[in-house]
C-alpha cells in the first residue's frame, strides 16, 4: 500500500533563510504526490501536485518540489521564508485511478520561523 | 465567495452524546469531502459526495457515523454515542467535478469543527 513519511516533526528556520521538508514515498507505480499547509485555526491549503512530466513542480506562495524516483523523495523547498510561511506542511500521496480511498497523508512538519 | 464554512468551530461533549457537525461548501463545487484528523496526524478520509449521493465511505469508518447531504449542498456529519477516540478535528472540503486524463479535483477545505470528547 502507499504511504508517505515526513521525517522531521519540527522544523525552525529563520526569516529569509531557505527551507527543506523532507517527503518520503512508498509505492511501487508512480505516484501522484501533493503538498498542503494548513496554518493555525485554517483549512488546508494545496500549495503543489506531481503527477507526471517535470519533476521539478511549481506551486503556489514561491514554493517548489523536486519529484526523485531514485530517491523515492519529493521534498518541498523554498529559497527565502517568510514569517508568515509558519504553519504545519502536509506530504500526501494517491495513484492514478485511486479513490479517495487510496489518498493517504503524512503527519505533517510543523514550521517555525524566526524573526 | 466566502469559502467553505464548517459550524461550530468547537464543540466540547460528554461521552455517550450525539453530535451534529454542518459544512457548507463552495457555491458551485458538488463534491463534498469530510475527513478526521488527530493531533499530530494528517487527515483521514472518511466519506465523499457527488451532489446528493454518498459515493464513498472509509473502509475504517464506524457505524456511529452517519453523514448526509439532503439537497445536494450542504452537508452534516453526524456522531452517535460518541467516545473519547472521537476526538478529533473534522474537516470538510468540497471540489468542483473535472473529467478528463490527468484531470484533478483540487479540493478547498473549511476551517474544521475541533470535538472534544470528555
Amino acid at each position: 500500500a502507499q504511504s508517505v513519511t515526513q521525517p522531521d516533526i519540527h522544523i525552525t528556520v529563520s526569516e529569509g533563510a531557505s527551507l527543506e521538508l523532507r517527503c518520503n514515498y512508498s509505492y511501487g507505480a508512480t505516484p501522484y504526490l501533493f503538498w498542503y499547509v494548513q496554518s493555525p485555526g485554517q483549512g488546508l491549503q494545496l500549495l503543489l501536485k506531481y503527477f507526471s512530466g517535470d519533476t521539478l513542480v511549481q506551486g503556489i506562495k514561491g514554493f517548489e518540489a523536486e519529484f526523485k524516483r531514485s530517491q523515492s523523495s519529493f521534498n518541498l523547498r523554498k529559497p527565502s521564508v517568510h514569517w508568515s510561511d509558519a504553519a504545519e506542511y502536509f506530504c500526501a500521496i494517491t495513484y492514478a485511478g485511486g479513490t479517495n480511498n487510496d489518498m493517504r497523508f503524512g503527519a505533517g512538519t510543523r514550521l517555525t520561523v524566526k524573526p | 465567495d466566502t469559502g467553505v464554512s464548517q459550524d461550530p468551530r468547537h464543540k466540547i461533549t460528554k461521552r455517550g452524546q450525539n453530535v451534529t457537525f454542518r459544512c457548507d461548501p463552495i457555491s458551485e463545487h458538488n463534491r463534498l469531502y469530510w475527513y478526521r484528523q488527530t493531533l499530530g496526524q494528517g487527515p483521514e478520509f472518511l466519506t465523499y459526495f457527488q451532489n446528493e449521493a454518498q459515493l464513498e465511505k472509509s473502509r475504517l469508518l464506524s457505524n456511529r457515523f452517519s453523514a448526509e447531504r439532503p439537497k445536494g449542498s450542504f452537508s452534516t456529519l453526524e456522531i452517535q454515542r460518541t467516545e473519547q477516540g472521537d476526538s478529533a478535528m473534522y474537516l470538510c472540503a468540497s471540489s468542483r467535478d473535472r473529467s478528463g486524463r490527468g484531470s484533478y479535483n483540487e479540493q478547498f477545505f473549511g476551517p474544521g469543527t475541533r470535538l472534544t470528547v470528555l
